[in-house]
């Protein structure tokens, strides 16, 4: 079956901007998980989804960064006024729900902000 | 909070020669730990996990890794290297009552040299 897609695979933007970051994840699967992967700090969590709600949002880095989800299924991650330090790969992943599950992760997204 | 340490940044080893990636992780009380693997430009890959039970766990690949409770430890292992096993390696433990939130060590290099 399909596994977890994320679009776009690639984004540059310019110092400022905005940028939606896509994440579809494997059908059935109620848990979604944003992880960001950058030089400087490796692989941090960001942000869970039991389903459309959000219970930890713990690792956002600041009020630029958001997360939704619809419908149980797609989730967008939304970065206001793009940093330098923004620059990193964002990997999201899903999982049936409960921690014995596997997270699945998808391909990321590599987000350079020039 | 948990953290993880990985004691070496980079591995090389010649190919069919042993290797063992080294981790340590910060709580005494239960815990979930995981091996992912990262190809070159691919998303994250789970190597094998431990849940409970017995301490050496089998994963894919012909890895495997042993869990240590009084050591907080939870090394990888193969006992005979393939080129294509060139890669990073992070583990991970959980933290969340009911979901993963993964904390990554900060990854090891392998580098299977013919």
């Amino acid at each position: 079956g399909a596994g977890v897609s994320q679009s776009p695979s690639n984004k540059v933007t310019e110092k400022g901007k905005d940028v939606e970051l896509r994440c579809d994840p494997i059908s059935g699967h109620t848990a979604l998980y944003w992880y960001r992967q950058s030089l400087g700090q490796g692989l941090e969590f960001l942000i869970y989804f039991q389903g459309n709600s959000a219970p930890d949002k713990s690792g956002l880095p600041s009020d630029r960064f958001s997360a939704e989800r619809t419908g149980g299924s797609v989730s967008t991650l939304t970065i206001q006024r793009t940093q330098q330090e923004d620059s990193a790969v964002y990997l999201c992943a899903s999982s049936l729900e409960g921690s014995i599950y596997e997270q699945y992760f998808g391909p990321g997204t590599r987000l350079t902000v020039t | 909070a948990q953290s993880v340490t990985q004691l070496d940044s980079q591995v090389p080893v010649f190919e069919e020669a042993p290797v063992e990636l080294r981790c340590n992780y910060s709580s005494s009380v239960s815990v979930y730990l995981f091996w992912y693997v990262q190809y070159p430009n691919q998303g994250l890959q789970l190597l094998l996990k431990y849940l409970s039970g017995s301490t050496l766990v089998k994963g894919i690949n012909g890895f495997e890794a042993e869990f240590n409770k009084s050591q907080t430890s939870f090394h990888l292992r193969k006992p005979s290297v393939h080129i294509s096993d060139t890669a990073e390696y992070f583990c991970a433990v959980s933290e969340g009552e009911g979901y993963n939130k993964l904390i990554f060590g900060a990854g090891t290099r392998l580098a299977v040299h013919p």
